[in-house]
Parts: C-alpha cells; structure tokens; sequence
C-alpha cells in the first residue's frame, strides 16, 4: 500500500485478554518501529525491527509485551494479560533505513483501551 | 542518554498571530532534528527537519532552525490558520546512538480560533 496500514484500527478489550496488533510497513521500508501513545504521556518508544530482528527492545514496559516480524515486512505486537495501564494509542512507523537523519512515517494507530 | 523538551500545551492563539513552540534537546553527538505534526484524526506525519547545525527547515509556512549553541529548534510561524490545529510534536535522531530511533518530545497542542 501507499501508508503504512494498521490493524485493528479500534480495539476495546478486557483485562486479562490477550490482544495482537499488527503492522504492514511501506513497501521496501526495512526499518519498522513500535511507539505507544499514552494520555499526556507524548510518544513512548516500544521496539525497533531492521529486517527480521530487533536490536532495540529497550522501551517495552513489561514482558507481557512483544513483537515480532516476518519476512521483513509485517510485524505484530502482542500484549498478555492485558492491564488497564495498556490503554493507549500504538503506533506504527517504518523508514528506508535505518539510518539517523531517514524520515520516518507513521500509521494512523491502533486505539487499545481495556476495560 | 538523549532527550527533547518542548513547551508545555496548550498553546491557543487567535488567527494570524505568531507562533513559536520551543524545543530544546540533549544528544551525545550532533542529532538529525525533526517537527511531527498530528491533526485531529490522523497519524503523525513530518513536518520539516534539519540534519546539521544552523540548517533551517520549512515547510507550510512554517520554519526552524537548528541551533547547535543553543541545542534548540523552535518551531515558528508568523500568521497561523485555524487548520494549524494540531499536536506538534519535536524529535532527534542521533547517529552516535547506533540505529536508535527518534525520541520525541511530548507534544504541544495548538489550537487556533477564528
């Protein structure tokens, strides 16, 4: 596609249920990045994928968190034993590279809120 | 380890009037710097950037300048428009961290009214 596409673009769960949030980057993009973006809280880094792996996992907030990419394109992010702290927006971004100075662009988000 | 601070929101404005929202940063080397802007509705999308010290980005109008004595970038606009409403939000990028992706500032709302 033209953007990068996320899905579910709305998802109201309850606590204690597991969720997966999923990615599809641009096209060709070999970086993809994972932000949460809380109330007040501006954008909170998760993860960050070159290819299939992930050299920075510093910003997930707990091991009920992780992610995963295949293929070097889709990447899906799951939440465990959802709590309702998880309630935020998750955004997706991908750039070229990975390489400081790239631009990067984002999706529209995946809406959680956990009730 | 590196951070960016920008002004508290809300920052309301009346048409035409003159905008700045500052941003100051601390990095370990000399970052790529960016302004993200969210409208209602809608995801982030670039705003400008500037990758080295004293480079001046623009876009819609608006503009900032990369000022490495004074490790700001503030974004400004000499007549906003109603819809210049929207979270701005400033970032680095830092090529001494490796691949490290942006850090963000936490965001200035705007809102401009008619």
């Amino acid at each position: 596609g033209a953007g990068v596409s996320q899905s579910p673009s709305n998802k109201v769960t309850e606590k204690g249920k597991d969720v997966e949030l999923r990615c599809d980057p641009i096209s060709g993009h070999t970086a993809l990045y994972w932000y949460r973006q809380s109330l007040g809280q501006g954008l909170e880094f998760l993860i960050y994928f070159q290819g299939n792996s992930a050299p920075d996992k510093s910003g997930l907030p707990s091991d009920r968190f992780s992610a995963e990419r295949t293929g070097g394109s889709v990447s899906t992010l799951t939440i465990q034993r959802t709590q309702q702290e998880d309630s935020a927006v998750y955004l997706c971004a991908s750039s070229p590279a990975g390489t400081p100075g790239n631009t990067i662009y984002f999706g529209e988000g995946s809406w959680l809120t956990v009730v | 380890g590196n951070s960016v601070t920008q002004m508290e929101g809300p920052v309301t404005l009346s048409e035409e009037a003159f905008l700045t929202i500052n941003c100051t940063y601390t990095a370990t080397g000399y970052p790529s710097l960016f302004w993200y802007v969210q409208y209602p509705g809608e995801g982030l999308q670039l705003l400008l950037k500037a990758t080295k010290a004293d480079d001046k980005g623009s876009n819609k109008g608006f503009e900032a300048t990369y000022r490495k004595e004074t490790t700001s970038f503030h974004l400004e606009k000499g007549s906003v428009q109603v819809s210049d409403s929207a979270v701005y939000f400033c970032a680095l990028s830092d090529p001494n961290s490796g691949n490290t992706p942006l850090v963000f500032g936490k965001g200035t709302r705007l809102s401009v009214i008619a």
